[in-house]
């Protein structure tokens, strides 16, 4: 399985400001997507970061709040600009194994917004 | 109707018992099924993973997919405390692609010592 590390584990930020989240995975990996998991629900994914061109956002999701870079095949961040307290929720980066469909994740950023 | 159905919970269970978990799911197009277990304030962990029908065991653990019924188990054999934790299922329709998964909801099962 890949170890997968994110920076930062957790952290409180104010209203207006960004932050960028850091996914780390100890081999290279196809396929990271970017997940958002709010108090008590299950995962969304928010976009996948594909390697060398722009990530692919799902509905709901738009570059501009959540530009996502991808420059090799084992690093991926994730920006969540322009905060409010809805953004308030656990950001997890996940990879695709290279056999077969498994999918790993990462322990999870921890965002609170005030 | 979501594509994805699971029973909340929680599920509480004594130590030691049998615990079942399941999801159904509307997309036939389903393939590969996933459980994961979340622990509080961590990331989810594969469990199981299944490619289309039939069963599949790792220790303590059994994972079934029905694919004519669209229904999916886990089993937990002799439950223990350290099992409490938050069970996702997830499936995929395809091997490739840029499609992630598609999750339940999770469920919360708290084994009672």
């Amino acid at each position: 399985s890949a170890v997968i590390s994110q920076k930062p584990s957790r952290d409180i930020c104010q209203r207006g400001t960004s932050l960028t989240i850091q996914c780390q995975v100890d081999s290279q990996v196809t396929m990271m997507f970017w997940y958002r998991q709010q108090p008590g629900q299950s995962l969304t994914l928010i976009a996948t970061a594909n390697q060398g061109s722009e990530a692919t956002y799902e509905s709901g999701f738009v570059i501009d709040k959540f530009p996502i870079s991808r420059p090799n095949l084992t690093f991926s961040t994730l920006t969540v600009s322009n905060m409010s307290p809805e953004d308030s929720s656990i950001y997890l980066c996940s990879v695709r194994a290279a056999e077969g469909n498994r999918r790993f994740f990462g322990p999870g950023t921890r965002l609170t917004v005030l | 109707q979501k594509e994805v159905e699971q029973d909340p919970g929680p599920l509480s269970v004594p130590e030691g018992a049998i615990v079942s978990l399941n999801c159904t799911y509307s997309n036939s197009a389903f393939q590969y099924f996933m459980w994961y277990r979340q622990y509080s304030r961590k990331g989810p962990e594969l469990l199981m993973y299944t490619y289309s029908s039939g069963n599949k065991e790792d220790g303590r653990f059994t994972a079934q997919v029905d694919k004519s019924s669209k229904y999916i188990s886990l089993f937990i054999r002799d439950s223990q405390p350290s099992d409490s934790a938050t069970y996702l299922c997830a499936m995929s329709a395809g091997d490739t692609g840029r499609r992630a998964l598609t999750f339940g909801s999770g469920t919360r099962l708290q084994v009672q010592p």
